[in-house]
């Protein structure tokens, strides 16, 4: 159980493109989606925050409207990076969790890489 | 703020050796833990979380972790390694109730050899 399904696998494109990069839980309810940036050799940075039905929470220093955040159901997030540039170019990895004292399941991730 | 410290970048053990990675943490009230694992170009896996109880955490594939309160710890253990466990561990903690948000450690790289 706890299977969250996360696609594309991997991008490339061209600078300029919006890549849209799509999280789904297909097992359960996620209340909460929550989208992760990892770097090479380096921990999850937590980019966001969203709960089904209403706007995502943002941390400090990532960019509201280059990376737009949709929750518009109980199984499924997307992201969506506009507008990329080659320093877009990473991991992206997204998690799903059902309710407060539910581990947080993780996606298999989308390399995104930016020519 | 909540931190969590990976002191180890790297642990190697040989194959049926006991293995021990290491997690301290910082966390105002008392602290949800978490251990999971990563493989090359995937996401992570969910190994074993303490919220209450027994301080003792069984969890998958055989890892286990022990709650430590006095010295805020909750290292990851296996009583007999596989050349299989080889990879990225990554602790992590939330606070209580708090939205769940979670903080991870840099991450170990186990290796494991026959």
């Amino acid at each position: 159980g706890a299977v969250v399904s996360q696609h594309p696998s991997r991008v490339i494109c061209k600078s300029g493109t919006s890549v849209k990069i799509e999280c789904r839980s297909l097992d359960f309810q996620a209340t909460t989606m929550f989208w992760y940036r990892q770097f090479p050799k380096q921990s999850l940075m937590l980019m966001a925050t969203s709960n089904e039905g209403s706007k995502a929470t943002y941390e400090q220093g990532v960019e509201k409207d280059k990376f737009l955040i949709n929750h518009a159901s109980l199984t499924l997030s997307t992201l969506t990076v506009t507008s990329a540039h080659p320093e877009d170019s990473s991991f992206y990895i997204c998690s799903a969790r059902s309710d407060g004292n539910q581990p947080q399941h993780f996606g298999d991730g989308t390399r995104l890489s930016i020519l | 703020a909540q931190s969590v410290a990976q002191p180890e970048d790297q642990v190697n053990v040989a194959e049926g050796n006991p293995l021990t990675v290491k997690c301290t943490y910082s966390v105002s009230g008392n602290p949800y833990l978490f251990w999971y694992v990563q493989y090359p170009n995937r996401g992570l896996q969910f190994l074993l979380k303490y919220i209450t109880g027994d301080n003792l955490v069984k969890g998958s594939y055989g890892f286990e972790a022990e709650f430590n309160k006095s010295q805020t710890s909750f290292h990851l253990k296996k009583p007999s390694a596989l050349v299989s466990d080889s990879a990225l561990y990554f602790c992590a903690v939330s606070p209580t109730g708090g939205g769940n948000k979670l903080t991870f450690g840099t991450g170990t790289q186990l290796k494991v050899e026959l």
